[in-house]
């Protein structure tokens, strides 16, 4: 069965840095996302991606964060300049096309664990 | 907004005890219920949603709308049942984001 594909697994990277976290959604897909979970909290949604536009983000993701679909595999989210409260595990998703009724399942990727020292 | 609250961070049973995780929602309009599972050093996957009324792994959830509700369910626990469940809301079907509640870990020994 097909997976979602992150990397790294585990990033640590310096306050004020710029990470890059990748990831694979399945092939077909057409609807991508972004979650975190900072340790002992939930998971967050932070932003969603359709035809090569963001469709909608939350609160969390400012401009130090922005996403990219560049070679129409890969769909990567930056942070610029990362703060320490940026560390938590970053969860890719992606989902199928809605058409029918059974609605769309999204399907998670491993996650990345950020720690930003 | 939309919220969902899982009262329990953990509940402990017995293999072969009935298995019930809290999920209450608030959101205003219909919303679509997932649980999702991730069992230890494994991604999240669904487990099941409230529009399929399907049962999986035993597992069954039903929406009550009076109540807020959508409590997880299975009347004889294994010990693979064993992980994170967490419930979820999106606002009606479609292409809308996940709210998760806090999740609820599942500890079920010999």
């Amino acid at each position: 069965e097909p997976e979602v594909t992150q990397t790294p697994s585990h990033q640590v990277t310096q306050m004020g840095q710029e990470v890059i976290l990748r990831c694979v959604p399945i092939s077909n897909h057409l609807y991508f996302y972004w979650y975190r979970q900072i340790l002992g909290q939930k998971v967050e949604f932070l932003v969603s991606f359709y035809n090569n536009e963001i469709s909608e983000k939350s609160e969390i993701f400012d401009d130090q964060f922005s996403v990219e679909r560049p070679d129409g595999s890969n769909f990567t989210l930056k942070i610029r300049s990362t703060k320490l409260e940026d560390s938590a595990m970053y969860f890719c998703a992606s989902s199928e096309s809605l058409a029918g009724t059974s609605g769309r399942t999204e399907h998670f990727g491993p996650g990345t664990r950020l720690t930003v020292l | 907004a939309q919220r969902v609250t899982q009262p329990e961070k953990l509940l402990s049973v017995f293999k072969g005890a009935p298995v019930e995780l809290k999920c209450n929602y608030s959101y205003s309009g219909s919303p679509e219920l997932f649980w999702y599972v991730q069992y230890s050093r494994q991604r999240l996957q669904l487990l099941l949603r409230h529009i399929s009324r399907e049962s999986i792994k035993g597992f069954t959830a039903d929406l009550n709308k009076g109540e807020t509700s959508f409590h997880l369910k299975k009347p004889f626990a294994q010990e693979e049942d064993s992980a994170m469940y967490y419930c979820a809301l999106s606002r009606g079907t479609g292409f809308q984001k996940l709210v998760f509640g806090t999740g609820t870990r599942l500890l079920v020994s010999p």
